[in-house]
């Protein structure tokens, strides 16, 4: 089965360090893998996707990369805010269905 | 604009009672989905359907049926509520694959 592996430890960081989230996928490549935000008690939000073919992807201050090689995306976050404070869920895309990893909760200090 | 609507918000049901949790979207969506979120295991695919008359199952479609009648409207029954499917259930909806889906506000059920 195609599987979606997000580190279950929190990830604790400082206001205004860049935040690094990874999501490692089983078996074949994805043909998109995208990345939501949800807080407690809330649906989750899309932020961003990424395509098979393509290596990076940027929005205001997020970052996503896909590498087919070591079969994983990193998800960043620069000048992280306690704003910034959620989890974060990884998605593989494809035969018309969104799999989900477990997420990965993201706790920004002041 | 409402997006993704879920009701109800939430739901009590006995062992062996059955039930529907309503989803309905406005942005003429052709892909819906449901998921359920469990702690620790995010979420999962329960059906999902990629336009009217057309449904397919997801990771964990036990105990659950879909029908989709209208672009507009993807209910999930319970057949038979059990423990096991105390849990929070999303419906969300996307243009088309490829693209990001819209999620509902959820409905928290539980089962006693």
């Amino acid at each position: 089965s195609q599987k979606i592996e997000q580190n279950s430890e929190a990830l604790n960081i400082q206001e205004g360090k860049t935040a690094t989230l990874t999501c490692n996928y089983t078996n074949y490549s994805p043909a998109y893998l995208q990345w939501y935000r949800q807080d407690p008690g809330r649906g989750p939000v899309f932020l961003l996707l990424i395509r098979e073919n393509e290596k990076e992807k940027r929005k205001e201050r997020l970052k996503v990369t896909f590498d087919t090689t070591l079969k994983q995306s990193l998800f960043h976050i620069t000048a992280s805010q306690p704003a910034d404070s959620a989890t974060y869920l990884c998605a593989r895309g494809g035969y018309n269905k969104l799999i989900f990893g477990a997420g990965t909760r993201l706790a920004v200090h002041p | 604009n409402a997006g993704v609507t879920q009701t109800p918000k939430f739901q009590v049901l006995k062992t062996g009672q059955s039930m529907t949790l309503q989803c309905a979207q406005d942005m003429n969506h052709e892909y819906m989905s449901w998921y359920r979120q469990d702690p620790g295991m995010g979420l999962r695919l329960i059906h999902y359907s990629v336009g009217a008359g057309i449904t397919d199952q997801g990771e964990v479609p036990n105990g659950y049926n879909v029908s989709r009648s209208t672009t507009e409207d993807f209910p999930l029954r319970l057949l038979s509520a059990a423990p096991s499917q105390t849990s929070v259930y999303f419906c969300a909806s996307s243009y088309a694959t490829g693209h990001g889906y819209t999620f509902g506000s959820g409905t928290r059920l539980t089962v006693v």
